[in-house]
């Protein structure tokens, strides 16, 4: 597609439930990343992927979340027993190529989660 | 521990005249800063970008000015215009790693 596309746009939860957030990069675009935004907050940085390997998992808050990546496109961000504090909007974006200096990323509108 | 700091949550100027967005670094090894503008339901855009070794970068209406020994970074946006409310975002990087994002400002353009 022509931009990020990221489903589902709106997600609304109970506590405890798994959910699964789903993003299609940019075509030919080998990099991908997850960032949440809570409610007053920046942008966090979750997980990096290149290719189908995530080299930078370092901001996934805990072993509640995990993600993965197939055939180098799409990416699945899944929270596992989710909690309130996990409300937020979740951001995918891609890159062309590997990490470097004076990367542009492309970002998709989000999926706004809220957990009751 | 938030490297990129932008300190004022809001800003409110009337169109025509001068946006100064402003935004605060920890970390002295990021080599490049970026900033992104979001609207309401819309993931964020690139809009434009400096690298540390230089001082000053311009964009049509948009300058971004870098002070590294103050580690501070300030968007200019002239003239404003009502287009440009939206809530921007600046970013530092360091070579080979990601972009850490600042909380955001929200810039209010008033007709």
């Amino acid at each position: 597609g022509a931009g990020v596309s990221q489903s589902p746009s709106n997600k609304v939860t109970e506590k405890g439930k798994d959910v699964e957030l789903r993003c299609d990069p940019i075509s030919g675009h080998t990099a991908l990343y997850w960032y949440r935004q809570s409610l007053g907050q920046g942008l966090e940085f979750l997980i990096y992927f290149q290719g189908n390997s995530a080299p930078d998992k370092s901001g996934l808050p805990s072993d509640r979340f995990s993600a993965e990546r197939t055939g180098g496109s799409v990416s699945t961000l899944t929270i596992q027993r989710t909690q309130q504090e996990d409300s937020a909007v979740y951001l995918c974006a891609s890159a062309p190529g590997p990490k470097a200096t004076n990367e542009k990323l492309f970002f998709g509108s989000g999926t706004q989660l809220s957990v009751l | 521990d938030q490297q990129v700091k932008q300190n004022s949550p809001s800003l409110s100027v009337q169109e025509g005249r001068i946006s100064i967005l402003n935004c605060d670094y920890t970390n002295s090894m990021f080599d490049y800063f970026l900033w992104y503008k979001k609207y309401p339901a819309e993931g964020p855009t690139f809009l434009i970008s400096i690298s540390s070794i230089k001082d000053k970068n311009e964009d049509g209406r948009f300058t971004v000015f870098l002070n590294k020994s103050a580690k501070h970074l300030s968007l200019h946006i002239v003239p404003s215009q009502p287009g440009d409310s939206a809530v921007y975002f600046c970013a530092g990087q360091t070579s080979g790693s990601r972009l850490t994002f600042g909380e955001g400002t929200q810039l209010t353009v008033n007709p």
